[in-house]
């Protein structure tokens, strides 16, 4: 069956620093991959976006690649902030963009 | 454009009880998703409309869940004899299509039902 792995569930980072988060999965090929990000009994925000044939892509401090061979991809925050202390998803999804298949999220704590 | 918008908001509800969430999208979007999400998981997908077509259920659906669209608008999700297996957070998203897909979702803030 799909299995959609998020490395670590907390992740603790000094400001400044930059996060790094990991997404695998088996069992499925995506048409392409998400990440939100998600507040205590808050819902998900969609942050990022990247496609099978797409390698990498940015928006301001975030980069997110996405290696279909090694089927995995990472999330970089750049010069982390206590504001970004939050929990983390990876989605996947199909070529026809219905269901997503969510990670359980990895939390990550950016302290002062 | 307020975004997705959710009610209620909370629900605690007693064992066996009816209880129906409503779900308005943002206003163009045409696809409109339903997640439920348990402490410490991601959200499972549940069900989506096209319009006001129903195409895929989860088979996390039980027969004791009915979700229906009118007219392509808002939704509303039914759950039926609640048990407390059903406790949860029910994200509703939406997002839009058009032939060669959009597939950000947005998602509203969610439902918490407590069933005692």
């Amino acid at each position: 069956s799909q299995k959609i792995e998020q490395n670590s569930e907390a992740l603790n980072i000094q400001e400044g620093k930059t996060a790094t988060l990991t997404c695998n999965y088996t069992n499925y090929s995506p048409a392409y991959l998400q990440w939100y990000r998600q507040d205590p009994g808050r819902g998900p925000v969609f942050l990022l976006l990247i496609r099978e044939n797409e390698k990498e892509k940015r928006k301001e401090r975030l980069k997110v690649t996405f290696d279909t061979t090694l089927k995995q991809s990472l999330f970089h925050i750049t010069a982390s902030q206590p504001a970004d202390t939050a929990t983390y998803l990876c989605a996947l999804g199909n070529q026809a963009g219905t269901a997503l298949i969510f990670g359980k999220g990895t939390t990550l704590s950016v302290s002062s | 454009d307020t975004g997705v918008s959710q009610n209620p908001r909370h629900k605690i509800t007693k064992r066996g009880q009816n209880v129906t969430f409503r779900c308005d999208p943002i206003s163009e979007h045409n696809r409109l998703y339903w997640y439920r999400q348990t402490l410490g998981q991601g959200p499972e997908f549940l069900t989506y409309f096209q319009n006001e077509a129903q195409l895929e259920k989860s088979r996390l659906l039980s027969d004791r869940f009915s979700a229906e669209r009118p007219k392509g608008s808002f939704s509303t999700l039914e759950i039926q004899r609640t048990e407390q297996g059903d406790s949860a957070m029910y994200l509703c998203a939406s997002s839009f299509s058009s032939g060669a897909s959009s597939y950000e979702q947005y998602f509203g803030p969610g439902t918490r039902l407590t069933v005692t």
